[in-house]
């Protein structure tokens, strides 16, 4: 199984300032016959069902906006809030897609400081 | 508009079953692979189940093989979650998700089951 492995559990950030998620994997989520990262990035916030933020590591889904980004290849990943807004607390999750199981990260709990 | 509707959770005592129930609209679901995911109470998520599109591949999580089964009915626009001889630790609030080999692009709400005695 691959695991997942997210840094750090917590981070509390002003507003306005950037937030930076790590998330490594315990193997390597590149195809590389595509050159595609089976890596994805989930937002949720208290009583919701989890949110793509990104996929392919670096793919922002539709309507996402522009202050998140994802980077990173092979093993290791990173989810960046450039600009922290108050909207943005939430509990924030990697995930591969590479093989089964499909497995998440522990998760990060983004505060405002 | 894309909705997931899960339904089918409650209460149930260690050992006993339950059937959970996903329907889809707003997509053509015969085209998409589909999946369970369940989140226990403060914790973080867990894949449970992925179902191909023409029910040919099925996956599981290894701590519910033997014990949940897959399934789907294309014409019916539902996916299914038979959980049989359950737990206290599979006691979570359960979502359906859009998406197999693929990331998670839909959820539902979910569906609390509970497993006490």
């Amino acid at each position: 199984d691959i695991v997942m492995t997210q840094s750090p559990d917590s981070l509390a950030v002003s507003l306005g300032e950037r937030a930076t998620i790590n998330c490594k994997s315990s193997q390597s989520v590149l195809y590389t016959s595509t050159n595609n990262n089976y890596l994805a990035w989930y937002q949720q916030k208290p009583g919701q069902p989890p949110k793509l933020l990104i996929y392919w590591a670096s793919t922002r889904e539709s309507g996402v906006p522009d202050r998140f980004s994802g980077s990173g290849s092979g093993t290791d990943f990173t989810l960046t809030i450039s600009s922290l807004q108050a909207e943005d607390v939430a509990v924030y999750y990697c995930q591969q897609y590479y093989s089964a199981p499909l497995t998440f990260g522990g998760g990060t709990k983004v505060a405002i400081k | 508009e894309v909705q997931l509707v899960e339904s089918g959770g409650g209460l149930v005592q260690p050992g006993g079953s339950l059937r959970l129930s996903c329907a889809a609209s707003g997509f053509t679901f015969s085209d998409y692979w589909m999946g369970w995911v369940r989140q226990a109470p403060g914790k973080g998520l867990e894949w449970v189940a992925t179902i191909k599109q023409d029910e040919s591949e099925k996956y599981y999580v290894d701590s519910v093989k033997g014990r949940f089964t897959v399934s789907r009915d294309n014409p019916k626009n539902s996916v299914y979650l038979q959980m049989n001889s359950l737990r206290v630790e599979d006691t979570a609030v359960y979502y359906c998700a859009r998406g197999g080999w693929s990331p998670s692009d839909y959820w539902g709400q979910g569906t609390l089951v509970t497993v006490s005695s």
